[in-house]
């Protein structure tokens, strides 16, 4: 069975301290890796896509990297702003997406 | 603005009570998509939609409904809701085929007594 699991469930950083969070999948067939931001009382906010190991992509303070098994979501030097749940989600060619139950970051000024 | 919308954002009801959740988005999107999410289960997908006139089941569709009659609207039908299915709504849609990068809408938070 397709599985994805994010740890940890909840973060809390310091600003300026940065951190990873981890996604780990095993997906028969996959065809594409994501990453979403979701902010509290809000709808979730497409981040990334990695299709292939060995993939990165990057957007301000956000790295995204991907390996057969798991991908990261690096954060360098978070701010308050970058607060919000991250979530992962993998598609396997069906019209969907299945979401990883997400990791609350926290960072503190 | 490109977006999608919801309504209501907030419902309480009544068991077996009849309701409809509508959705609209207004990018000429081709799929449309309703996921549940609950604390430790993360967005379930419930039903989704190719096209018009084309809907398909996701991985929770009991005790819902959806139409596609036309392209812009994709709402979410709950026939006889239940206190299982208290829960907060998220509307998503995406073009064509790329069911990767969707836009989601703000959330509809139902409370079924």
């Amino acid at each position: 069975e397709d599985q994805v699991t994010q740890s940890p469930e909840a973060l809390r950083l310091q600003e300026g301290e940065s951190s990873s969070l981890n996604c780990s999948y095993t997906v028969s067939g996959l065809r594409g890796l994501f990453w979403y931001r979701q902010d509290p009382g809000k709808g979730p906010e497409f981040l990334f896509t990695l299709y292939s190991a060995g993939e990165e992509k990057e957007k301000e303070r956000l790295k995204a990297t991907l390996t057969k098994k798991e991908s990261f979501l690096h954060i360098t030097a978070p701010k308050p702003e970058d607060s919000a749940t991250y979530l992962c989600a993998f598609n396997t060619g069906r019209r969907a997406l299945t979401f990883g139950s997400g990791t609350r970051l926290q960072v503190q000024p | 603005e490109a977006q999608v919308t919801q309504n209501p954002r907030y419902l309480i009801t009544v068991t077996g009570k009849k309701l409809t959740v509508t959705c609209s988005q207004n990018m000429n999107h081709e799929y449309m998509s309703w996921y549940r999410q609950d604390p430790g289960l993360g967005l379930r997908q419930i039903y989704y939609s190719m096209n018009v006139e084309v809907t398909d089941k996701g991985d929770v569709p009991e005790g819902y409904k959806v139409s596609r009659k036309e392209k812009r609207n994709f709402p979410l039908i709950l026939e006889s809701p239940s206190p299982n299915q208290t829960s907060l709504y998220f509307c998503a849609s995406s073009l064509g085929l790329a069911v990767n990068e969707q836009f989601f809408g703000p959330g509809t938070r139902l409370t079924v007594l």
